[in-house]
Parts: structure tokens; sequence; C-alpha cells
């Protein structure tokens, strides 16, 4: 039969809000995460990517925080476009999350 | 802007049957890898490959996949007996480092098995 995919979570901000995504990782000696957002139909775009002798790494409206302690990773977006809406995937050197639906609204 | 490319955009095959899909890397790239993403699932990765040789590979690319780069330009994945559970979107990739560094994806080619 078909298999059933993961529910995947859903953030659904208003546009102009910021944005923040969480993610999750195993692996208390890997040293390198990126995120990824996947647009319908497309595949994986590299947003921003960290190592981990960092703890924040900023970008263009975007920023990754990183908690080695509680292994913990975020995604924040500033001013939120309904360009953002998309999945979200945080990486650790090629192993990749689960992801979150980013949902804007107008 | 240089782009990975990928053919076919989609392709059905009936189970059983060999596939082929192949990837146009980043000219300058010397890292490739194959991922695959069942429909509402994650990305998995399949293999990395450098130098002409496979660098790494995960669980799911067992003796059904292998990788090849026949040319300068081309980089292929073929399965070599297909199953039904081998349906998925097919993510090629290219990064001029190795595993930590940006990678760049092709659009992907949607394998449905039938």
């Amino acid at each position: 039969g078909e298999s059933v995919g993961l529910h995947l979570p859903t953030l659904s901000v208003q546009e102009g809000d910021n944005s923040i995504i969480n993610c999750a990782y195993s692996n208390s000696a890997s040293d390198y995460f990126i995120w990824y957002k996947q647009e319908s139909g497309k595949g994986p775009q590299f947003i921003i990517d960290i190592r981990s002798n960092m703890d924040k790494r900023q970008g263009q409206r975007v920023t990754v925080l990183l908690n080695k302690t509680v292994k913990h990773l975020s995604l924040q977006i500033a001013a939120t476009q309904p360009g953002d809406s998309a999945v979200y995937f945080c990486a650790e050197t090629g192993v990749f999350g689960a992801g979150t639906i980013l949902r804007v609204k107008s | 802007e240089p782009e990975v490319t990928q053919t076919p955009s989609h392709q059905v095959t009936q189970m059983g049957q060999e596939v082929i899909l192949r990837c146009v890397p980043i000219s300058n790239h010397l890292y490739f890898y194959w991922y695959r993403q069942i429909l509402g699932q994650k990305v998995e990765f399949l293999v990395s490959f450098y130098n002409n040789e496979i660098s790494e590979k995960s669980e799911i690319f067992d003796d059904q996949f292998s990788v090849e780069r026949p040319d300068g330009s081309n980089f292929t994945l073929k399965i070599r007996s297909t199953k039904l559970e081998d349906s998925a979107m097919y993510f090629c990739a290219s990064s001029v480092q190795g595993a930590r560094g940006e990678q760049y994806f092709g659009p992907g080619t949607r394998l449905t098995v039938t």
C-alpha cells in the first residue's frame, strides 16, 4: 500500500513577523550544520551554515544559533516574506532532519 | 549562475527494470552526491563521490545501486532492479568542498516504479 509520510510540524507566521524554526540533533560529535530551504517541486537550497566552534552566525535576514549544550539549532528569519514559505531542513554533514513547514500569511 | 541539472525530470518504470538517472554537476565542483526523498518525508543521503570513487554511502545504497562518472561532465545513478519502494525524488548535488561545505542541489528526478 501507499506509505504514509511524516507529519511535519508547521509554523504559520504573519508577513513581516520574525520566524524561528528549531531543530534538535543527536550526535554530540557533529561539527558542521546547515539549514536548507525546499520549495515545492524543487531541490533543497542552501541558506546558511555554522561550525561547532561558533554559537551564532548571521546572513541576510537569517541568523542561525547553535547551542551545543542541549544539541539544539535554530534558524531565525527576520521580516518573514511570502517567498519564505517552504519546508526548512536542518542537516548535520549530510544527515537531514525531518523538516518544518513555514507558512507565511499575507 | 551555474546550476546542477538532472534528467529526466520524471521517470516511470516497471518493477524489476533498470533505470539510470543523470546529473550534470557544476563544472568546477569536485564532490558529487545523490540523495532521495520519498514523498512527504525527509531527504536521505545515498552516496558521495570524489576523485572517481565512492567516498561514503548510506545503508540505503545497497548492491542494487551504483554510481558512475562516465565522462567529465555527467554523474549517474543506476538502480539495477527497481522495487516499488524505490519510488521517490532523487536529487543530485555537487560541492567545491566536501561534506563540510555548501552543496548545490539539482531540481530532482521523480522516479515512479509501478
